[in-house]
């Protein structure tokens, strides 16, 4: 079965840090890999997604995260915070086989920015 | 924009009695799928279904059942609730094919008295 670690819980930074939010995953065969964000009041939506291809991928709102396989990992990166990133960010995982994308999440990192 | 709605935002239910989650998405999605959402654990899945009438277990569907008879609507059924079902139940629903972003409802929170 499928597995999906976020190390951080909780995070607080200023606005202009750099963000790095951890991911990893257990899994022996190809995954398709996932951010998605929940903003305070908010529907979860997608940030970002891996299935293939360049291991370094780009979402919305200047969100980026990199899959390296060796490590089992697809952390979340932003060059420089804004006040509008607090937020909860999840992580989540599935085969990439089958027609239901089934899909399994960490347990999130709260992100919160202060002013 | 795909558009997954619930029928409650809030539900407030007693004790063993039955409540239905009902979950409508409006861009012919095959695959649909319920979730509830407990602070420190995430999101854990539920049920999920890829066709009409057709429907998986999840991680965790002990007292839960589900019911897809239109391709657009699935519920959640706990047939009798228990204090330990109060929880934020999201819908989501995607495309077929594992390498599609689901989409999610804004929620349901749940409570039972």
């Amino acid at each position: 079965a499928q597995s999906v670690s976020q190390h951080n819980h909780h995070v607080i930074l200023s606005e202009a840090a750099s963000l790095e939010l951890g991911c990893n995953y257990s899994y022996g065969g190809t995954v398709n890999l996932f951010w998605y964000v929940q903003y305070p009041g908010q529907h979860l939506q997608l940030l970002l997604k891996y299935f293939s291809g360049d291991p370094l991928v780009k979402g919305i709102k200047g969100f980026e995260a990199e899959f390296i396989k060796s490590k089992f990992s697809f952390n979340l990166r932003k060059p420089s915070v804004q006040w509008s990133d607090t937020a909860e960010y999840f992580c989540a995982v599935n085969a990439a086989s089958g027609t239901a994308s089934k899909l399994t999440f960490g347990t999130g990192t709260r992100l919160q920015v202060t002013l | 924009d795909v558009k997954v709605t619930q029928s409650s935002r809030y539900l407030v239910k007693r004790t063993g009695e039955k409540v239905f989650l009902e979950c409508v998405q409006d861009m012919d999605h095959e695959n649909m799928f319920w979730y509830r959402q407990d602070p420190g654990l995430g999101l854990r899945l539920i049920y999920f279904s890829y066709d009409v009438k057709m429907k998986e277990k999840g991680d965790i569907p002990e007292g839960y059942s589900v019911s897809r008879e239109k391709k657009e609507r699935f519920s959640l059924i706990l047939e009798s609730a228990s204090t330990n079902q109060t929880s934020m139940y999201l819908c989501a629903s995607s495309l077929a094919g594992a390498y599609n972003e689901q989409f999610f409802g804004p929620g349901t929170r749940l409570t039972v008295l």
